[in-house]
């Protein structure tokens, strides 16, 4: 399969809480974007980092790139209630339309 | 001012029947997608059209059938329906490298 691993699947924490979740993929990348999906909504984009580029910053997210473990994080700081929801990275490749998303972190962040 | 729509929001049927799912964007797109969600969460791409030409086509039983009459909607029918069709399908829309998704279309075979 080429579905992308993340981890964890499931992450808990207090609000304030730092939270970090993490994936893997296989194949060479254009660039690896991160998604987050309330219950019962559709994926939202949060951030894009390219092959090129080894950190990205917004707002209280910072994503990592390592072209060569092929992999990628997802930092959330100082999280809050209303960041409860499932994260996903995706994938694309140079000159496929085609994304590839990994299997999700379900994050739930108490108040 | 709804980007990505999808209609219906839920679908009950019963195996056998055929069933669309309609998809509209209005952000002016040219790449359009159709996405199964199981009950794992997995995301999975069907299908892919650039300017109403299919460019992506998964390995998905030929019961599925795509139409993109023009690049602002595409379409999703699905005949003979299965119980393992039950999932989440959802649509999205690309231009450059971030997606926009509809969302989402609850299938329900019994």
């Amino acid at each position: 399969s080429q579905q992308g691993e993340e981890d964890p699947q499931a992450l808990s924490i207090q609000e304030g809480e730092n939270a970090t979740m993490n994936c893997s993929y296989k194949t060479s990348i254009n660039n690896l974007q991160w998604y987050r999906q309330n219950s019962g909504r559709g994926l939202v984009h949060l951030i894009l980092i390219r092959s090129n580029e080894r950190e990205k910053h917004s707002g209280r997210l910072r994503v990592t790139l390592d072209t060569s473990k092929k992999s990628s994080s997802l930092l959330i700081t100082a999280s809050r209630a209303a960041d409860t929801a499932s994260y996903f990275c995706a994938t694309t490749t140079s000159g496929t339309y085609k994304y590839i998303f990994g299997t999700g972190t379900r994050l739930k962040v108490l108040a | 001012d709804t980007a990505v729509s999808q209609t219906p929001k839920y679908l009950v049927t019963q195996m056998g029947n055929d069933k669309s799912i309609k998809c509209e964007q209005n952000l002016g797109h040219d790449t359009m997608y159709w996405y199964k969600q199981d009950s794992k969460k997995f995301l999975k791409i069907m299908f892919s059209y650039n300017n109403k030409e299919l460019i992506i086509n998964e390995t998905v039983p030929n019961r599925f059938s795509p139409k993109s009459p023009d690049k602002a909607h595409l379409n999703l029918h699905i005949n003979s329906l299965e119980l393992g069709d039950s999932a989440v399908y959802f649509c999205a829309s690309t231009i450059g490298d971030e997606q926009y998704f509809g969302p989402g279309t609850r299938l329900t075979v019994t």
